[in-house]
């Protein structure tokens, strides 16, 4: 597509439920990242895939949260057990290339979890 | 890791030129220096990327000096459409997404 899909784009779940966030990439970007945007605060890394493989897992904050990613291309973000500190707005990035210093970044519009 | 320290909150007047600058004490020296804008409800949006002295684009002007320890971004005759929240990051050509420290950037109010 022209640009990174993210679905849903609102997501309002009761503690405890599962969730899936996910993200279409630009046709190509070999790379993906995910981020968590609590509110009024700044972005937060939570993963990084560079094709189908997660060379860097480290910003998941538990085991709660896993992520994959399919045919080099979407990726869907699962958090399960949610908790209220859940709640942020989930980023999805993709980009051309593993390296070049932070510039080729596309995001999504991001989906807004709220936990109840 | 490079991290960045940037104003929390800044207000400006429409048509004035806007001066956002970045502290980044222990860049390294193949880093780079990019800044991204965010609007509500949007991602963060690649505005401008330099290594030193001056670059600039149809959007933005980067100023760093030479010892790079900060960066000065400057947005010329600004419109209300710039309100956002800019983020300064640093980083090098072999970093990934968790060594790209995007803080709580400066958020822009641009007034009538």
């Amino acid at each position: 597509g022209a640009g990174v899909s993210q679905s849903p784009s609102n997501k309002v779940t009761e503690k405890g439920k599962d969730v899936e966030l996910r993200c279409d990439p630009i046709s190509g970007h070999t790379a993906l990242y995910w981020y968590r945007q609590s509110l009024g605060q700044g972005l937060e890394f939570l993963i990084y895939f560079q094709g189908n493989s997660a060379p860097d897992k480290s910003g998941l904050p538990s085991d709660r949260f896993s992520a994959e990613r399919t045919g080099g291309s979407v990726s869907t973000l699962t958090i399960q057990r949610t908790q209220q500190e859940d709640s942020a707005v989930y980023l999805c990035a993709s980009s051309s290339s593993r390296t070049g210093p932070g510039r080729g970044y596309t995001f999504g519009s991001g989906t807004r979890l709220t936990v109840v | 890791l490079a991290k960045t320290t940037q104003p929390i909150s800044m207000d400006s007047y429409e048509g004035q030129e806007v001066n956002i600058t970045c502290s980044h004490n222990n860049i390294a020296t193949n880093d780079y220096i990019t800044w991204y804008q965010q609007f509500p409800s949007q991602g963060p949006r690649f505005i401008i990327q330099g290594y030193k002295t001056k670059v600039t684009n149809e959007v933005a002007s980067l100023f760093i000096p030479a010892d790079r320890k900060s960066s000065t971004l400057s947005l010329p005759r600004v419109s209300l459409s710039d309100t956002a929240v800019y983020y300064c990051l640093v980083g090098g050509p072999s970093n990934t997404g968790n060594q790209f420290y995007f803080g709580t950037g400066t958020s822009l109010t641009v007034i009538p």
